[in-house]
């Protein structure tokens, strides 16, 4: 497709289950990005790919979330054990990684997430 | 670490022109500004960067000033469906640019009332 596309688009869960989301970036984009944003809340950064180099992991907040990114395009995002802080929209982006100017990052529409 | 600074909400008349400012005093010299919205329940969107000049689209104006320090984005005729949370962002180019995540802060809530 055309643009970052996202699944599922709804997701209830159980408490203590496992749950994953999955992000198709737009063709040739190296650069893959995960947020999330709470109800009401702002869009906090979660993970970022690009292309072979390590993932920056720097805003996963706990071990309980992981995300692996597979042949370079697309990525799963893992919340295990999943509570109900967990509840929120996860929203993917991807963006051209090796570009000089214009680096445009284009979000999809995200993945609703309810823990109950 | 806010890098930018937008009024927390705004109104404005359909049909009108929406003049959005955001305030970037310690924006380095290689910082694009980004501008993206967030329509209720929707990823943000995309709407326009820039650098030093001003630059228009299909959607919007951005007008940034001599001294790059601010901004205005501007949306030449509103209608109800641009009522969103619009958010300012600065960030670097460069081919590392890709690695610095858009860090978002909170945005004008712009709301455009018929």
């Amino acid at each position: 497709g055309a643009g970052v596309s996202q699944s599922p688009s709804n997701k209830v869960t159980e408490k203590g289950k496992d749950v994953e989301l999955r992000c198709d970036p737009i063709s040739g984009h190296t650069a893959l990005y995960w947020y999330r944003q709470s109800l009401g809340q702002g869009l906090e950064f979660l993970i970022y790919f690009q292309g072979n180099s390590a993932p920056d992991k720097s805003g996963l907040p706990s071990d309980r979330f992981s995300a692996e990114r597979t042949g370079g395009s697309v990525s799963t995002l893992t919340i295990q054990r999943t509570q109900q802080e967990d509840s929120a929209v996860y929203l993917c982006a991807s963006s051209h990684g090796d570009r000089g100017t214009g680096n445009t990052i284009y979000f999809g529409e995200g993945s609703w997430l309810t823990v109950v | 670490d806010a890098k930018t600074t937008q009024p927390p909400s705004m109104d404005c008349a359909e049909g009108r022109a929406a003049n959005l400012p955001c305030n970037h005093s310690t924006i380095s010299g290689n910082e694009y500004v980004y501008w993206y919205r967030q329509i209720h329940s929707q990823g943000p969107q995309y709407i326009i960067h820039g650098l030093k000049n001003n630059e228009t689209n299909e959607m919007a104006s951005l007008i940034i000033t001599e001294d790059r320090k601010s901004s205005t984005l501007i949306l030449p005729h509103a209608t109800l469906r641009d009522t969103a949370v619009y958010y300012c962002i600065v960030r670097p180019s460069g081919i590392k640019a890709a690695g610095n995540k858009l860090t978002f802060g909170g945005g004008t809530r712009v709301l455009v009332k018929p």
